[in-house]
């Protein structure tokens, strides 16, 4: 079946400009994460959204970076304002639920870069 | 918090057999995830250990001690393919998000 997928696959902006990332997650799954991978750095957690809950906000930096996910499907994740620091890559996840242990399927990413 | 360390990079041969050492200190524990990234593709799941042991899966196992924090990841009969990024993430209690390390690059030679 149809894997997780993110749109746009790469991404250049003006500093200063907003941008909005999409994410379409494996049909049926109910948790959806947003990461963040910089160059020489790790996977860096940024919102997690399961079901119909609240999401978890707790990895966001800054309140330029917000997040919706609309019928409980597609996700969207927009930067205001962008800053050069900002330039990484935006990994979307999903898994059919938020268990212990639930492997996490990963889509391509969004390159961003903020010249 | 949680802290994961794994070397940076690593460098094989075909054919040989490597091992990619992982330790974290976490204020909770509930399992460990190996992924594999390719340069410029998504993470892909490897595997999941949460008791200790071996889990063996193809050319590939996974080992896990958690009194002392530990993982280490086997790759055996190494080929070209390998080379790629491997990277180890911790599952905290109480959380559904993972915390990644900084990933180990492998790069394997002929």
């Amino acid at each position: 079946g149809a894997g997780v997928s993110q749109s746009p696959s790469n991404k250049v902006t003006e500093k200063g400009k907003d941008v909005e990332l999409r994410c379409d997650p494996i049909s049926g799954h109910t948790a959806l994460y947003w990461y963040r991978q910089s160059l020489g750095q790790g996977l860096e957690f940024l919102i997690y959204f399961q079901g119909n809950s609240a999401p978890d906000k707790s990895g966001l930096p800054s309140d330029r970076f917000s997040a919706e996910r609309t019928g409980g499907s597609v996700s969207t994740l927009t930067i205001q304002r962008t800053q050069q620091e900002d330039s990484a890559v935006y990994l979307c996840a999903s898994s059919p639920t938020s268990g212990r242990g639930e492997t996490q399927y990963f889509g391509p990413g969004t390159r961003l870069l903020v010249l | 918090g949680q802290n994961i360390d794994q070397p940076t990079e690593m460098t094989a041969t075909e054919g040989a057999i490597v091992q990619i050492n992982c330790t974290y200190q976490t204020s909770g524990f509930n399992g460990l995830f190996w992924y594999q990234q390719h340069a410029g593709e998504a993470p892909t799941f490897l595997s999941y250990n949460v008791l200790d042991g071996l889990e063996e899966k193809g050319r590939f196992s996974s080992f896990l001690s958690r009194s002392k924090g530990y993982s280490y990841l086997l790759l055996k009969e190494l080929q070209m393919k390998d080379s790629a990024s491997y990277l180890c993430a911790v599952s905290p209690p109480g959380y559904s998000t993972l915390t990644f390390g900084k990933g180990t690059m492998l790069l394997v030679s002929p």
